[in-house]
C-alpha cells in the first residue's frame, strides 16, 4: 500500500517561500510508472494542480502556467521523497496543499493527508 | 484551455435513492483521461473512477462512470449514508501538460 506523508510549516509570511515535503512509502520516487504531484485546494480556486516531477530515464518537471515563474518541485532519491517550493507567496496562496501519486498521466490514486498553509504576517 | 462544468451544484437525496452527477467539458476530451473523486470534510479526495468508466481498487459497484466526448456521468445507485460528500471530475490535458478539476457537486442528505 502506497502512503504519502506530508510535512512542512503551516504559516508562511508574505513574500517568503512556502516549502513542503512528501515522503513516499510503498513506491519509489524514481518509479517509471508514476508521477509525483502537488495540488492545492482553496474556497476561491477549488482544486488546482500545481506541478509534477517524474522519472523516465531522466527527470522531468511540468508546472501549471499560473505558478510557473515561482515554483520548483524536486525529487530526493536518497530519502524517497519530493518537495514543493513556492516563492514570493501572497495571501492568495493560502490553501490546503496535497501531494499525490499520478498514474497513466491521467489520475491520482494516492494522496497525502493535506497541509493547511496560511500566508499571513 | 478546457473547462469542466459540473451539475448540479448541490444534489439533495435520501439514502437508498440513485444519484446522477454530470461533468461537461468545454471541448471534446479523451475518455481515458477523465476521472472522478469523492471528498469528505477534512479528507483528501479519493479516486473513484478513472478512464471515464473503470472503478478504482476497493470502490463498490454501486459507483459507475460513463460518457465520452464532452459529457460524462457519475452514477451512484442505492445511496448509502457514507456516500454523502463532494464529488469532483478531473481531466488531463497534454498541451501544455495540465490537470483540470471541475468545481464539484455536493451530494447532501435530504
Amino acid at each position: 500500500q502506497v502512503q504519502l506523508q506530508q510535512s512542512g510549516p503551516g504559516l508562511v509570511k508574505p513574500s517568503q517561500t512556502l516549502s513542503l515535503t512528501c515522503a513516499i512509502s510503498g513506491d519509489s520516487v524514481s518509479s517509471n510508472s508514476a508521477a509525483w504531484n502537488w495540488i492545492r485546494q482553496s474556497p476561491s480556486r477549488g482544486l488546482e494542480w500545481l506541478g509534477r516531477t517524474y522519472y523516465r530515464s531522466k527527470w522531468y518537471n511540468d508546472y501549471a502556467v499560473s505558478v510557473k515563474s515561482r515554483i520548483s518541485i524536486n525529487p530526493d532519491t536518497s530519502k524517497n521523497q519530493f518537495s514543493l517550493q513556492l516563492n514570493s507567496v501572497t495571501p492568495e496562496d493560502t490553501a490546503v496543499y496535497y501531494c499525490a501519486r499520478g498514474r497513466s498521466w491521467s489520475y491520482y490514486d494516492f494522496w497525502g493527508q493535506g497541509t493547511l498553509v496560511t500566508v499571513s504576517s | 484551455e478546457i473547462v469542466l462544468t459540473q451539475s448540479p451544484g448541490t444534489l439533495s437525496l435520501s439514502p437508498g435513492e440513485g444519484a446522477t452527477l454530470s461533468c461537461r467539458a468545454s471541448q471534446s476530451v479523451t475518455s481515458s483521461f477523465l476521472a472522478w473523486y469523492q471528498q469528505k470534510p477534512g479528507q483528501a479526495p479519493r479516486l473513484l473512477i478513472y478512464g471515464a468508466s473503470s472503478r478504482a481498487t476497493g470502490i463498490p459497484d454501486r459507483f459507475s462512470g460513463s460518457g465520452s466526448g464532452t459529457d460524462f456521468t457519475l452514477t451512484i445507485s442505492r445511496l448509502e449514508p457514507e456516500d454523502f460528500a463532494v464529488y469532483y471530475c478531473q481531466q488531463f490535458g497534454n498541451s501544455p501538460p495540465m490537470y483540470i478539476f471541475g468545481q464539484g457537486t455536493k451530494l447532501e442528505i435530504k
